[in-house]
């Protein structure tokens, strides 16, 4: 079974970026299966989905977001990253990596996702 | 790329069937095969409940049911019990590929 977890500092300064890791174990960030894919959830708010990428290393943002996100993959690691620049104390939240599985358009592991603070 | 629709919170009693529904665009949800349904109870990771609008994972229960007509999906959760009480979020993929959630559904089971 899949499993996931996100690493990186849970607390950022203003302006500053944001980096996170996901590890997987479980299951190969080299499969043409599966997408790997950022989510967040600010405090008291809905899911928000920030980007994914395929193990090719195509990608997909969030618009509202894109100007200030990357998301990559390390096969070799097999590990998946993002990194929000810029960032303000709205992106504070918990940050979930998880699968995406390709042609079915669903995410069916998550990680346990972790708390990044900004403060004001 | 607006969040889709859904109420903040939607209630029944033990037993009883509830549906909840999630409202988006003809570039989301109405042009869209990829529709999922997630419940999430605080602090515990999304379980995945329904993908490709009507399928459900091995192992969710078939009291969870998924349909869409138009630019609305909806989750029908029959013989409600106390363990459902917990947010549930819709997810589609949009026509250029990007993904979009709801709001989120409060469900209280009284």
């Amino acid at each position: 079974q899949p499993q996931l977890q996100e690493s990186g500092p849970g607390l950022v300064k203003p302006s500053e970026t944001l980096s996170l890791t996901c590890t997987v174990s479980g299951a190969s960030t080299s499969s043409s299966s599966f997408y790997w894919a950022w989510i967040r959830q600010p405090p008291g708010k809905g899911l928000e989905w920030i980007a994914y990428i395929s193990s090719s290393g195509n990608t997909y943002y969030n618009p509202s977001l894109k100007s200030r996100v990357t998301i990559s993959v390390d096969t070799s690691k097999n590990q998946f990253s993002l990194r929000l620049r810029s960032v303000t104390a709205p992106d504070t939240a918990v940050y979930s990596c998880a699968r995406l599985r390709y042609g079915s358009g669903c995410f069916d592991y998550w990680g346990q996702g972790t708390l990044v603070t900004v403060p004001s | 790329h607006s969040a889709l629709t859904q109420p903040a919170s939607v209630s029944g009693s033990p037993g009883q069937s509830i549906t909840m529904s999630c409202t988006g665009t003809s570039s989301d949800i109405g042009s869209s095969y990829f529709l999922s349904w997630y419940q999430r109870h605080p602090g515990k990771v999304p379980k995945l409940l329904i993908y490709e609008g009507t399928k459900r994972p091995s192992g969710v229960s078939n009291r969870f049911s998924g349909s869409k007509s138009g630019n609305t999906a909806s989750l029908t959760i029959s013989g409600l019990q106390a363990e459902d009480e917990a947010y549930y979020y819709c997810c589609s993929y949009a026509a250029d590929s990007t993904l979009v959630f709801g709001g989120g559904t409060n469900l209280a089971v009284l």
